[in-house]
């Protein structure tokens, strides 16, 4: 089993819709969620970083961490084709050790 | 201020070769993290390095990788005698401290013949 499942989609949308990505992970030590966004041939570009449980909002993007279910999520409100991306989940147990678990990605195309 | 430079984009090799990644962090950080992403595949980590130190190696195989940050230059991740199965694309990411705010650069496509 995997530390970090992900379903890799492809999941495709109209222009505004809402969109859901989740990642659902298994070690219960992770405290540190990000997510990330990678354009095709590009690096990832963190979007959202959080600690421990809650939600936190920046802009159209709201990332939601519910460490009693080990599942996290990334809503996208108002999608825009600039958002067609994969959208990869990551996390990590401490603050210092570096190493970041990620998972396998969610390919998202938000058609015009 | 420029982000996390990695050279060369991309890079083919034959089987056996060596392959020579180079990562410069972003400015004004020090802590370089280095990751692998096979074909339909995420990240997986490979080795975090601080100045001239190796923090955490625990995702590097054991033979023919190598990975160092001196204290000037960029952080060089070595692959030695390639194989098919080193194909990939290799990130390098930096922070300015030991945290998880990772800014990760574009990436080197390796492709080995």
């Amino acid at each position: 089993q995997k530390e970090v499942e992900q379903d890799p989609g492809p999941l495709s949308v109209p222009e505004g819709a809402i969109v859901s990505l989740n990642c659902t992970y298994s070690n219960s030590a992770f405290q540190y969620f990000m997510w990330y966004r990678q354009y095709s041939r590009k690096g990832p570009e963190l979007l959202m970083y959080t600690y421990s449980s809650g939600n936190k909002e920046d802009g159209r993007f709201t990332a939601q961490v519910d460490k009693s279910s080990k599942y996290i999520s990334l809503f996208i409100r108002d999608s825009q084709p600039s958002d067609s991306a994969t959208y990869l989940c990551a996390m990590s147990a401490q603050s210092n050790t570096g190493k970041l678990i990620f998972g396998q990605g969610t390919t998202l195309q938000v058609k015009p | 201020n420029a982000g996390v430079m990695q050279n060369p984009r991309h890079l083919v090799r034959r089987r056996g070769q060596e392959a020579r990644l180079r990562c410069s962090p972003m400015k004004g950080h020090s802590h370089v993290y280095w990751y692998r992403q096979l074909p339909e595949e995420g990240l997986k980590f490979m080795v975090y390095l601080q100045k001239e130190n190796i923090i955490d190696e625990s995702g590097m195989p054991k033979e023919r990788f190598s990975a160092e940050f001196p204290k000037e230059g960029p952080s060089i991740l070595r692959i030695q005698q390639v194989v098919r199965g080193d194909s990939a694309a290799y990130f390098c990411a930096s922070s300015p401290d030991r945290g998880e705010t990772q800014y990760f650069g574009p990436g080197t496509r390796l492709l080995v013949l």
